[in-house]
This record gives C-alpha cells, structure tokens and sequence, in this order.
C-alpha cells in the first residue's frame, strides 16, 4: 500500500523553465514532509523539508508548497539548470520512539535540458 | 562533521561468499538505518537500530545481518546472497524520538552515499 503518491514519473524542462512536482499522501500521523535529491551513484541528499502548519516554505530557488486539507504538496524549481537534473523523492515522516519512519513517493526523474 | 561515511562504495561477492558493509558517522545520531535501493525505486527500508539496539526490521531474509557495535557504527554482514539482492545499500542515521520538538526537523534522515551491491 503506497501511502504517498509522486507525479510525474518523468519531467523534461529547458533550462530557465519551472520544475513542478507533486505528491499525496495519506496517513494523517505524518508530520514532516522532506524532499530528497538524488544523483546517479549517490545517496539520497536532503534538498528542503516543510511542517504540516507552514503552507510554504522557500530555499532559494527550490519552493515547497504544502495543501494540509487536500493532503498533498508539491516541489517547484525555478530556473531550472541542468545541474538540477536528478532523481527527486517527496517523503513523508512519522516519528516514533526507535526513530524517523520515512515513506518515499516514487520519485520523479528530472531532466533539464541546456 | 555531517556526513554518514560508507565502505565499500562498490562490491562484487559470489553467492557463497561473506561479505559486509560499513557505515560510520559522528553526528551524535543514536537511531542509525539500512535502506536497500534498487534501480529507479525509492530506497525501502530494512533495519533501525535505536541507542545500539535493534528496534526494526522489516521482514529482511536472514541472509542479511545487521550488527552496531556502537553509537557511531553499523554494519551489514552478507552471506549466502542472491542476485536479486543486487541492489545499493544505503546507511542513515538521525536524532532519536522527538528531539527538537513537535514537527521539528531535528531527526530528518541523512543518508551515506551508498554500496553499490553485485551479486553474481
């Protein structure tokens, strides 16, 4: 059972344009919600994490927006550069006691192109 | 210090063999992780351990066994693999339970770079 739904699968943007990625989730105990960067090779990097009050939250031009009545939020990237070009995961956090449970969306490959 | 240090990057093991995975970090972080990652998946996990105790396992085959010496090690012994366990292998650490606070991002996973696994 996938408790957070990632879209697209694949996003192919010119360099300039605005990167959009959305994800949903389910289960009303989260309460956390990170984006992971992920280049070929490497290990997933934490890119920008938003809480369940704040509806948005920018870190230069990477911006997550957070819809907590719809259950969903979304990464947008402006000024896309090919040096963007990764493997995006959202993910969603549940504490507990032995630790940070994190359900992963699916990811999202992104290209940017010169 | 803020990185997960991982060894090997790369490993190449036959189906009889043993073998094992490193991970260490200094971050004072007591809950420490084993993903698995196959090819354009999420990573999914396998183990937790909290204050060097194994508190989760996600119905992993026993030919995979955890071990945490201490606070700031995590080790992954291999024997007996397949080669669908071909995969990479990512350690994680965070902060325990609810340090920082409710809906802090205090105890957000960071993650090694991974051991690339071939199983042959």
């Amino acid at each position: 059972q996938q408790q957070v739904k990632q879209s697209p699968q694949s996003l192919i943007v010119q360099k300039g344009g605005i990167s959009i990625i959305n994800c949903a989730y389910e289960n009303t105990a989260f309460d956390y919600f990170p984006w992971y960067q992920q280049f070929p090779g490497k290990g997933p990097a934490l890119l920008i994490a938003i809480r369940p009050d704040v509806s948005e939250k920018k870190e230069g031009r990477f911006t997550i927006s957070f819809n907590k009545s719809a259950k969903q939020f979304s990464l947008h990237i402006m000024d896309s550069q090919p040096g963007d070009s990764a493997t995006y995961f959202c993910a969603a956090r549940r504490r507990e006691t032995s630790g940070s449970r994190l359900t992963f969306g699916e990811g999202t490959q992104l290209t940017v192109n010169p | 210090d803020t990185e997960v240090t991982q060894t090997p990057k790369h490993l190449v093991m036959g189906m009889t063999n043993k073998k094992s995975l490193k991970c260490e970090q200094h971050m004072g972080h007591r809950a420490m992780y084993w993903y698995k990652q196959k090819a354009k998946k999420p990573p999914e996990l396998m183990f937790v351990y909290s204050y060097e105790k194994l508190s989760i396992n996600e119905s992993v085959p026993s030919r995979f066994s955890p071990e945490c010496p201490n606070s700031s090690l995590l080790n992954l012994h291999l024997h007996a693999l397949q080669p669908e366990d071909s995969a990479l292998y990512l350690c994680a650490s965070s902060l325990l339970g609810l340090a920082g606070g409710p809906h802090s991002g205090a105890n957000v996973l960071t993650f090694g770079a991974g051991s690339r696994l071939t199983v042959l």
